[in-house]
């Protein structure tokens, strides 16, 4: 069975300084992996996705993230947070062949000035 | 091009009443998704649709709930005998299908059960 585990429900950064998002995923197969973000009463919108190529995955808005087996991690990052960056983030994990994709439950960011 | 829509946007309603909800995927995409968000959870997968039949209904909390999809296109959420617990924002996604593609989120409906 796949699963996602997001540590850390908020995180809170000052404005200029590193994201770090964590997520660990477990799968039986090797994974695609997706983050999504949610912005204030709005629907998910794909920021990144992970389909075994590149194992680094650069996404909109400045965020990337590394899929690493070894740790079976999929961790977002941006160097400088903005202000617009507030919102919540979901990582996410399906299989090959597979339609079902299992969310974790968010880590909401927080940026203050 | 239009995204997914979602409607309504906002319902509240009695418990025990039934209601429906209506997703318009974006067109050409075969694969339609509903999810629930309830607050401070992620999201439950309920039900996949590939074109009008749902090979996995595996999310469907109870027998409540069901889904339909016609014509490969629109799809129903329909929640009969409405609990307090059912209240939730209820999101539909639709994608053009094969397994890795991303889904395409619409707004949501955001139901309250009073």
């Amino acid at each position: 069975a796949q699963s996602v585990t997001q540590l850390g429900s908020h995180v809170s950064v000052s404005e200029g300084a590193l994201v770090l998002l964590r997520c660990n995923y477990s799968s039986s197969v090797p994974p695609y992996l997706f983050w999504y973000v949610q912005y204030p009463n709005q629907g998910l919108q794909l920021l990144l996705k992970y389909t075994s190529a590149a194992t680094l995955v650069k996404g909109i808005n400045g965020f990337e993230a590394e899929f690493k087996k070894s740790e079976t991690s999929f961790h977002l990052t941006k160097p400088s947070a903005h202000m617009s960056d507030a919102a919540e983030y979901f990582c996410a994990v399906s299989k090959t062949g597979g339609f079902k994709t299992i969310f974790g439950a968010g880590t909401r960011l927080f940026v203050k000035a | 091009g239009a995204g997914v829509s979602q409607s309504p946007s906002n319902k509240v309603t009695e418990k025990g009443k039934d209601v429906e909800l209506r997703c318009d995927p974006i067109s050409g995409h075969t694969a339609l998704y509903w999810y629930r968000q309830s607050l401070g959870q992620g999201l439950e997968f309920l039900i996949y649709f590939q074109g009008n039949s749902a090979p996995d209904k595996s999310g469907l909390p109870s027998d409540r709930f069901s889904a339909e999809r016609t014509g490969g296109s629109v799809s129903t959420l329909t929640i009969q005998r409405t609990q307090q617990e059912d209240s939730a924002v209820y999101l539909c996604a639709s994608s053009l299908g094969r397994d890795q593609e991303t889904q395409y989120f619409g707004p949501g409906t955001r139901l309250l059960v009073l």
